[in-house]
């Protein structure tokens, strides 16, 4: 069955260190997304990437980097820039189509935790 | 801007009731799409239900309808005979063909937590 693969489920990191999270799908959707999401809150934009080889900044960009060099696969990386990174990331793709009826598919998402 | 609005933080509901979850919409997009999702504790996001602007009527998907009011910008999520599998937060979020450089966004409400009393 196609889907959006997050890995890992939860994922531990100690302050200072880059983390790597892991979003791949197999739905030949064209755009991929990175939410992060804050205890009790909505959903705030990171990044997104609408081709291969091409993204572009959300909301709130700082302290985080991607890459898109295959359609497949679309990791965050978290950076030892970003202060407060304990939240619960999710990963979202969507077909690249002028039907509006085209929402996300999303992952089951990673949850950081700083130690 | 376009922009979506859920003015309720928190909802309960008795088993077996209806409830209703608001949402207000603003854009000036003369096509758009309206979502309502639900994420459970478990963190998954889940696809619930889907509008056009166009669409004559409302959205059904079993015990979820969509009471869109176009007028008022108005796209309400009514759940009926509420389980208690219903308690999660719900979010509606809204697309258009138009959003600047970011065609086909998303944009999301902040979402309502519905919890679901035995």
């Amino acid at each position: 069955d196609g889907g959006i693969t997050q890995s890992p489920k939860y994922l531990f990191r100690k302050e200072g260190q880059n983390v790597t999270l892991s979003c791949e799908q197999n739905l030949n959707h064209d755009a991929m997304y990175w939410y992060r999401q804050d205890p009790g809150q909505g959903l705030r934009l990171i990044y997104y990437s609408q081709i291969v080889n091409d993204f572009q900044k959300g909301d709130i960009a700082e302290g985080y980097s991607v890459s898109r060099e295959k359609k497949e696969s679309f990791p965050l990386t978290v950076t030892s820039a970003q202060k407060n990174p304990t939240a619960f990331y999710l990963c979202a793709s969507r077909l690249d189509s002028r039907n509006l009826g085209y929402g996300y598919t999303f992952g089951s998402g990673t949850r950081l935790t700083v130690v | 801007a376009q922009k979506i609005t859920q003015t309720q933080p928190g909802m309960f509901v008795q088993e077996k009731e209806a409830v209703t979850l608001d949402c207000t919409y603003d854009t000036s997009d003369p096509s758009y799409g309206l979502f309502w999702y639900k994420q459970p504790s478990s963190g998954e996001m889940i696809f619930l239900i889907y509008q056009g602007s166009y669409d004559q009527q409302n959205a059904t998907e079993g015990r979820y309808s969509l009471n869109f009011q176009k007028a008022r910008k108005s796209a309400n999520l009514v759940i009926s005979a509420s389980q208690l599998g219903d308690s999660a937060m719900y979010f509606c979020a809204m697309r258009g063909l138009n959003y600047g450089g970011s065609q086909g966004n998303l944009i999301f409400g902040k979402g309502t937590k519905l919890s679901v009393k035995p």
